[in-house]
């Protein structure tokens, strides 16, 4: 496709159990950015990918959280040993490296039960 | 610590009128500040976005006013249409880094 794409769109999982989320980004972009949006409140920066370059991992908020990314290309991001406060909607976005505009996906709204 | 303050939280504004968001920032390194938009089950979308080498932009209805010497910057929505109504996310970034803060964002509604 020519966007962003995120899957799934929806999760539900039961408390403790660990969670995959997959971001495919445009393609050519080097750039890929995993965002966090909690009900009401802002984007938070959770981790950046540029390239072969090692990710900026300095938002994830603690170790049960880790993303990959594959071949520079697909990431996925997961949630070891989920908690009610990680339901969130998870945002992907990507970019050419230097180019300023991030375009995101439509996110995955994780809910844990 | 909360870099980016958007105010106000929600907005409701007559079909015609001009909807105003602020945003004012504290570190005095970033250089690049954009507007999000992001409709209901939808990512955010850039909207307009503007370097601190201005004072102003303007896209069609919509207006970026920047204050540099008092870190705030503004969105104005001219004319607001009820298809407008959507979350309103400032940002601000350094150029270059990987890391764009983002505000709390800006619920509007435009009555028809």
């Amino acid at each position: 496709g020519a966007g962003v794409s995120q899957s799934p769109s929806n999760k539900v999982t039961e408390k403790g159990k660990d969670v995959e989320l997959r971001c495919d980004p445009i393609s050519g972009h080097t750039a890929l950015y995993w965002y966090r949006q909690s009900l009401g409140q802002g984007l938070e920066f959770l981790i950046y990918f540029q390239g072969n370059s090692a990710p900026d991992k300095s938002g994830l908020p603690s170790d049960r959280f880790s993303a990959e990314r594959t071949g520079g290309s697909v990431s996925t991001l997961t949630i070891q040993r989920t908690q009610q406060e990680d339901s969130a909607v998870y945002l992907c976005a990507s970019s050419f490296f230097g180019n300023t505009e991030a375009f995101f996906g439509q996110g995955t709204r994780l809910t844990v039960v | 610590q909360q870099q980016v303050k958007q105010s106000p939280q929600s907005l409701i504004v007559q079909k015609g009128g001009i909807s105003i968001i602020n945003c004012a920032y504290e570190n005095t390194a970033f250089d690049y500040f954009p507007w999000y938009q992001q409709f209901p089950g939808k990512g955010p979308a850039l909207l307009i976005a503007i370097r601190p080498d201005v004072s102003e932009k303007k896209e069609g209805r919509f207006t970026i006013s920047f204050n540099k010497s008092a870190k705030q910057f503004s969105l104005h929505i001219m004319d607001s249409q009820p298809g407008d109504s959507a979350t309103y996310f400032c940002a601000a970034r350094v150029e270059n880094n990987n890391d764009m803060r983002f505000g709390a964002g800006t619920r509007l509604t435009v009555k028809p």
